[in-house]
């Protein structure tokens, strides 16, 4: 199966502030088509998890446009250019490359 | 806006089975998956399978392999999970999603607590 590993796993952050959290894969999200899925989630205290990033770097609706997507092949990251309360959370990266599709082990976002 | 409702807490006997439904509330399935997801008491995420309702194909995690079932209901739009074996390890909040890896999709279920207790 393929380890997502994330960095790091608690992220203290000043309101307004930038915040930027990391996912590394085992191997390569490279699809034999060509795309690479990975996918960014969202899970606030108490509440269902939402993605806010699906193919590495599109927004799902509704999302924000300061949460933004990059990476390629095994390294991604999921950048916030100015955090707010409502983003208080679990942050987890998913890959739907290869089965069975994994998580990462998930990044606490929390207000210093 | 399709809304996902799922069935509601179970408490169970270890060794038993459990069903979670997962209706689809205002729309289908179609033509997307539906995604089973659980959570353990203070734990993350974990995928363990799903289908594609409009064909009833489906993938499951290795893991749950053996003992898991995901069926779909294409006359009441509802995918259920059937767990068996249960073991104290699988308390958990189990959530359905209905996602495209490729789009804008992305509905999730409220979440049923499943728990294990002797």
């Amino acid at each position: 199966d393929v380890v997502l590993t994330q960095s790091p796993l608690s992220l203290p952050v000043t309101l307004g502030q930038p915040a930027s959290i990391s996912c590394r894969a085992s191997e390569s999200l490279v699809s034999s088509d060509g795309g690479i899925y990975l996918n960014w989630f969202q899970q606030r205290p108490g509440q269902s998890p939402r993605r806010l990033i699906y193919k590495v770097s599109n927004w799902d609706s509704g999302v924000p446009d300061r949460f933004s997507g990059s990476g390629s092949g095994t390294d991604f990251t999921l950048k916030i250019s100015r955090v707010e309360a409502e983003d208080v959370g679990v942050y987890y990266c998913m890959q739907s490359t290869h089965w069975p599709y994994t998580f990462g082990q998930g990044t606490k976002l929390e207000i210093k | 806006q399709v809304q996902l409702v799922q069935s509601g807490a179970e408490v169970k006997k270890p060794g038993s089975s459990v069903k979670v439904s997962c209706r689809a509330s205002g729309g289908t399935f179609n033509p997307y998956t539906v995604t089973w997801v659980r959570q353990a008491p203070g734990q993350g995420l974990e995928w363990m399978g799903r289908i594609i309702p409009m064909y009833g194909t489906t993938k499951y995690a290795q893991k749950f392999q053996a003992r898991f079932t995901i069926t779909a209901d294409a006359s009441t739009n509802t995918v259920t999970m059937e767990l068996s074996g249960l073991t104290f390890e699988d308390t958990a909040l189990y959530y359905c999603a209905r996602i495209h890896y490729s789009s804008s999709v992305d509905d999730w279920g409220q979440g049923t607590l499943v728990t294990v207790s002797s």
